[in-house]
């Protein structure tokens, strides 16, 4: 069975500031992807990683994947307020798309 | 047409009550999907659509009812829920490769009273 964990699941950054989140996962997978929540909201696509040693950027945020290690990070650079969100890891695996338990992300002044 | 479109935004049901939620998508997706999700939880796959035909049902209570009419559109009918049932129900679609991630609707906020 897919096990997908995230650390930490809370976190609260000085804007400014760097950060990196971590997700592991238990089985064999190449398809990872990261997602942004905001309370009451949907999920939304941020990054999807394909193969070992992607590495995508996007603003502040960037992800990598390294297949081998079944880990991926999603490093954020000089926090702002508006990265405040949960954000979610989710593997591909005999079962689509499970979930890691999420980050709560706080980036206050 | 990116988009996965989810009705109704809201629903407030009695336990003895009968709905829908709908998800229609335009992408040319293949295969679709319905999660639940319960407050600061994360989503949790209930049932996978593949070709119109159902090819994944994890375990989900029959008063879950899902139904894949044709390639854009999947519905849940609900019926005699309970409260616990309340949660943020998210449909999302993908192609058959998953290449380009899974896109998820807006979500329906159902309540059971």
């Amino acid at each position: 069975e897919l096990k997908v964990e995230q650390n930490p699941l809370f976190l609260s950054m000085q804007e400014g500031k760097n950060y990196t989140i971590y997700c592991n996962y238990s089985t064999t997978s190449d398809r990872l992807y990261w997602y942004r929540q905001d309370p009451g909201k949907s999920l939304e696509s941020l990054f999807v990683l394909l193969s070992n040693g992607a590495v995508k950027q996007e603003g502040r945020l960037m992800a990598s994947l390294d297949t081998k290690a079944r880990l991926s990070t999603l490093h954020i650079t000089a926090a702002v307020h508006d990265l405040s969100a949960t954000y979610f890891c989710a593997v591909d695996g005999n079962t689509p798309l499970v979930f890691g338990k999420g980050t709560r992300l706080s980036v206050i002044a | 047409d990116t988009e996965v479109t989810q009705t109704p935004k809201h629903l407030v049901m009695g336990m003895t009550n009968k709905k829908s939620l709908k998800c229609e998508q335009h992408m040319g997706h293949r295969a679709m999907y319905w999660y639940k999700q319960k407050a600061k939880k994360p989503p949790e796959l209930m049932f996978v659509y593949s070709y119109e035909k159902l090819s994944i049902n994890e375990s989900v209570p029959s008063r879950f009812s899902p139904e894949c009419p044709n390639s854009s559109l999947l519905n849940l009918h609900l019926h005699a829920l309970q409260p616990e049932d309340s949660a943020l129900y998210l449909c999302a679609s993908t192609r058959e490769d998953r290449t380009t991630g899974y896109t998820f609707g807006s979500g329906t906020r159902l309540t059971v009273v």
